[in-house]
């Protein structure tokens, strides 16, 4: 069974501070990771992933995270936050089910607040 | 564009009643999901399906229900609704041995 934590349901920041938004997995074979974004009334978008590839993932929006094997983690981070990244950011591991299909299990997400 | 709708945006309806949201993705996706989302929980899977003819109970499927007549849509129905299906639900599809879901705006049901 897989399973993801995210650590802090609420996080807030300043605007131009460091983004750091907490996620540990769980998984029973070699893991995907990802982390949406969910903006008031929208539905989820996808930020980054990792597939096995480099272990320090870029995405949009100038986040990048990194995967760390050791630490089953998968931290998402942002050097200089801007109050468009206020949002509630999810990750979520998936794993191989009835073939090639994947299913996602998501964290429960962390709202981050920019502050001004 | 291509694209993932679902309908209606938002809904109100009694306990007791059936009500179905609707859910069209235009990328010929064979793999769809349906997720209901609640304060704490994050997202969790109700139903999702592989292809036409093809469905599959999720995490929480209990008081759900989906069928997959075409690649385009897969409908959900809540048979008789209850007030702990108040929620948010999201529809999202992939490609197949895809790994990336795209998500529609989801759906507000109050159940009362």
């Amino acid at each position: 069974a897989q399973s993801v934590t995210q650590l802090g349901s609420h996080v807030s920041v300043s605007e131009g501070a460091l983004v750091l938004l907490r996620c540990n997995y769980s998984s029973s074979v070699p893991p995907y990771l990802f982390w949406y974004v969910q903006y008031p009334n929208q539905g989820l978008q996808l930020l980054l992933k990792y597939t096995s590839a480099a272990t320090l993932v870029k995405g949009i929006n100038g986040f990048e995270a990194e995967f760390k094997k050791s630490e089953t983690s998968f931290h998402l981070t942002k050097p200089s936050a801007h109050m468009s990244d206020a949002a509630e950011y999810f990750c979520a591991v998936s794993d191989v089910k009835g073939g090639s299909a994947r299913q996602l299990t998501f964290g429960s997400g962390t709202q981050l607040t920019v502050l001004p | 564009d291509a694209e993932i709708t679902q309908s209606p945006r938002h809904k109100i309806t009694e306990t007791g009643r059936q009500v179905t949201l609707a859910c069209h993705q235009t990328w010929n996706h064979n793999n769809m999901f349906w997720y209901r989302q609640d304060l704490g929980h994050g997202l969790r899977l109700i139903h999702y399906s592989y292809g036409v003819q093809d469905t599959n109970k999720g995490e929480v499927s209990d008081g759900y229900s989906v069928s997959r007549s075409n690649t385009e849509d897969l409908p959900l129905t809540l048979e008789s609704a209850a007030s702990s299906q108040t929620s948010v639900y999201f529809c999202a599809s992939s490609e197949s041995g895809q790994e990336t879901q795209y998500f529609g705006p989801g759906t507000r049901l109050l159940v009362l």
